[in-house]
């Protein structure tokens, strides 16, 4: 699985949007992009996953580059609840009996909501 | 439950001992996950059962450490002759799916080996 590169922390407003980016240069045609977070003491939490085309859902909207080599995590309104470590997870999508199916966590990016 | 449930939630062994952990996936999910994560680390993988089949074990960091699934259901992580070293979160995770599309965490098990 290709290599990702978080900052290793970000502050944001409570109420303001939280961009956080993410850098996957080595990636390839078949890797999809995860993003999981994990609150403290907590074991981690699936937010949402792309391939190449911008995705959405009740938690969060994934924006990948057109040519796919970094992406951003957007939270439209953050909130105390969302403070975390987000994970930007660069894998295959395992089609085969063969394929890895775990996931390769980095160090992510501590995302602090302030009040 | 409605979600992966792991036990017990802190364990801590002396140097040496052997300790199980414990993990209940959500009912009917095929595939489940065993991760270790140290302090102020991401969480790594240790191995991985689709249903009762352990199809990957290339995680797990030396012969003391042992999983099982043995009904597809309910997995146990076993460490044997307990070192510091071993002292982490253990985390389960489990997906519907064969191929994890989706992976549902516990809230894992803190072992403190002192």
């Amino acid at each position: 699985d290709a290599k990702t590169t978080q900052p290793p922390s970000m502050d944001c407003a409570e109420g303001r949007a939280a961009n956080l980016p993410c850098n996957h240069s080595t990636i390839s045609g078949n890797e999809y992009v995860y993003w999981y977070r994990q609150i403290h003491s907590q074991g981690p939490q699936y937010i949402i996953h792309g391939l190449k085309n911008n995705e959405t859902n009740e938690m969060a909207s994934l924006i990948i580059t057109e040519d796919r080599k970094s992406s951003t995590l957007i939270l439209p309104h953050a909130t105390l609840r969302d403070t975390a470590v987000y994970y930007c997870i660069v894998r295959v999508a395992p089609i085969s009996s063969g394929s890895a199916r775990q996931l390769t966590f980095g160090s992510g990016t501590q995302l602090t909501v302030l009040p | 439950g409605a979600g992966v449930s792991q036990s017990p939630r802190y364990k801590v062994a002396k140097r040496g001992q052997d300790v199980a952990l414990r993990c209940d996936p959500i009912s009917g999910h095929v595939s489940l996950f065993w991760y270790q994560q140290a302090l102020g680390q991401g969480p790594e993988f240790l191995t991985y059962f689709q249903n009762e089949a352990q199809l990957d074990k290339s995680g797990l960091p030396s012969d003391r450490f042992f999983a099982e699934r043995p009904e597809g259901s309910v997995s146990t992580l076993k460490i044997q002759r307990t070192q510091q070293e071993d002292s982490a979160v253990y985390l389960c995770a489990s997906s519907l799916d064969q191929v994890g599309t989706e992976a549902f965490f516990g809230q894992g098990t803190r072992l403190t080996v002192v």
